[in-house]
């Protein structure tokens, strides 16, 4: 089946690792996200990109870096330099234009 | 960019109908007007956008306002499983980008 897969669910770090979190899609979409969402707040964009080898920052690029090497797939990797990695990441992914996005089902990292 | 202004909150009960609005006053005229709810723990889920005219689909119906600056998503008859956040978004393009920028939501709770 088609579809935008993250991994893993659950991810446990020590305060000062990065840390990457995969994502993948099969849907052949051009443009793929990632988001951040803390406890009872909304979606906050990280980065985006829109074609392999081309990204571009959202509203909370610091601390983060994206590779986009492959259509399929756009890792997210948590730097040390990112000051409250806690939380909850969500990838996306659509076709360019007005058309629907397709979210993973999400990874709870916790950095300890 | 564009910003939407939804409810922090809003009350249904089961069975009755649901007008969730949402203010983009600032909407420039080649954004859609995208709709998504997300569950607890869960990636959002897409549920209907537009442009210009009223959408519908077996989800939803999008009424958008003859000067887009705002539109209001109609649950015909809301279920206990419609209880979600759902988030108005505007489709923005930055360059050859296609940036999908979320608020905070409305957070819906449907009662019996």
């Amino acid at each position: 089946d088609g579809g935008i897969t993250q991994s893993p669910k659950y991810l446990f770090r020590k305060e000062g690792q990065n840390v990457t979190l995969s994502c993948e899609q099969n849907l052949n979409h051009d443009a793929m996200y990632w988001y951040r969402q803390d406890p009872g707040q909304g979606l906050r964009l990280i980065y985006y990109s829109q074609i392999v080898n081309d990204f571009q920052k959202g509203d909370i690029a610091e601390g983060y870096s994206v590779s986009r090497e492959k259509k399929e797939s756009f890792p997210l990797t948590v730097t040390s330099a990112q000051k409250n990695p806690t939380a909850f990441y969500l990838c996306a992914s659509r076709q360019t234009g007005g058309t629907e996005a397709f979210f993973g089902q999400g990874t709870r990292l916790t950095v300890v | 960019d564009a910003k939407t202004t939804q409810p922090n909150s809003m009350e249904s009960n089961e069975e009755e109908p649901v007008h969730l609005p949402c203010n983009h006053s600032t909407i420039s005229g080649t954004d859609y007007i995208h709709w998504y709810r997300q569950l607890p723990s869960q990636g959002p889920e897409y549920v209907i956008h537009g442009l210009t005219s009223n959408v519908n689909n077996r989800m939803a119906s999008l009424a958008i306002a003859e000067d887009r600056k705002s539109s209001t998503l109609i649950l015909h008859r809301a279920t206990l499983r419609d209880a979600a956040v759902y988030y108005c978004i505007l489709g923005a393009r930055t360059g050859t980008a296609s940036k999908l920028t979320f608020g905070t939501g409305t957070r819906l709770q449907v009662t019996l």
